[in-house]
């Protein structure tokens, strides 16, 4: 049975960081690529990121290119997400998605149940 | 980046009745070679993370009832559902992963008529 749980949100001011946590189990986490998906609250979903299975490869949204960074410890079965520089826009539910195969198809079949994000002074 | 448009917006069905949800590209989702649409579909119920329902436009995940399924290539795709549920009441989403950044469409909510 797969399980991802998120942790790390919370309520954080405009300016600050914070890093998520991805806590993975149920499945060899070494092998697939995994990501990051957000959705702000009442509105749809918007990919973040995604890193490959060897941290070899990252791709990021263009709306947090450079404040953001995905990363994982795969002896630890735990996906991350740094994020700096927060701003309104970022506040979101904040989901971690594992990729369907462990060729890096992008596309998502497990979801953990959300971490929420605040950004508010 | 690849723009999705879904439509409806939303839409009510009576229970028994045949739900169609559409998704359109702004470009081609049909990698030629591999002879693959890569767009996916998901379910997302009020509280609940989404749940993929359909990939590679009409491959039907495990576990996921028959009367869910995903038609279309190139830049025009449907989700249909044959005979609407009680429990089938969400908004579902389209998203393609032929190139990133990885988008989605806007959402279609279904209710009960």
């Amino acid at each position: 049975q797969v399980h991802l749980v998120e942790s790390g949100g919370g309520v954080v001011q405009p300016g600050r960081s914070l890093r998520l946590s991805c806590a993975a189990s149920g499945f060899t986490f070494n092998t697939y690529g995994m990501h990051w998906v957000r959705q702000a609250p009442g509105k749809g979903l918007e990919w973040v990121a995604v890193i490959s299975y060897d941290e070899n490869t990252k791709y990021y949204a263009d709306s947090v290119k450079g404040r953001f960074t995905i990363s994982r410890d795969n002896s630890k079965s735990t996906l991350y997400l740094q994020m700096n520089s927060l701003g309104a826009e970022d506040t979101a539910v904040y989901y971690c998605a594992k990729d369907l195969t462990s060729s890096l198809e992008h596309v998502f079949d497990y979801w953990g149940l959300g971490t929420l994000v605040t950004v508010s002074s | 980046d690849i723009v999705m448009t879904q439509s409806p917006d939303s839409l009510a069905v009576s229970l028994g009745e045949r739900a169609t949800i559409n998704c359109k590209s702004s470009q081609s989702v049909l990698h030629r070679s591999k002879n693959k649409n890569y767009l996916g579909w998901y379910q997302q119920k009020p509280g609940q993370p989404p749940k993929l329902l359909i990939y590679w436009a009409s491959s039907r995940e495990s576990g996921v009832p028959d009367r869910f399924s995903g038609s279309g290539s190139g830049t025009d795709f449907t989700l249909t559902i044959s005979s609407l549920q009680a429990e089938d009441v969400a908004v579902y989403y389209c998203q393609q992963y032929f190139s990133t950044p990885l988008t989605f469409g806007q959402g279609t909510k279904v209710e009960i008529k």
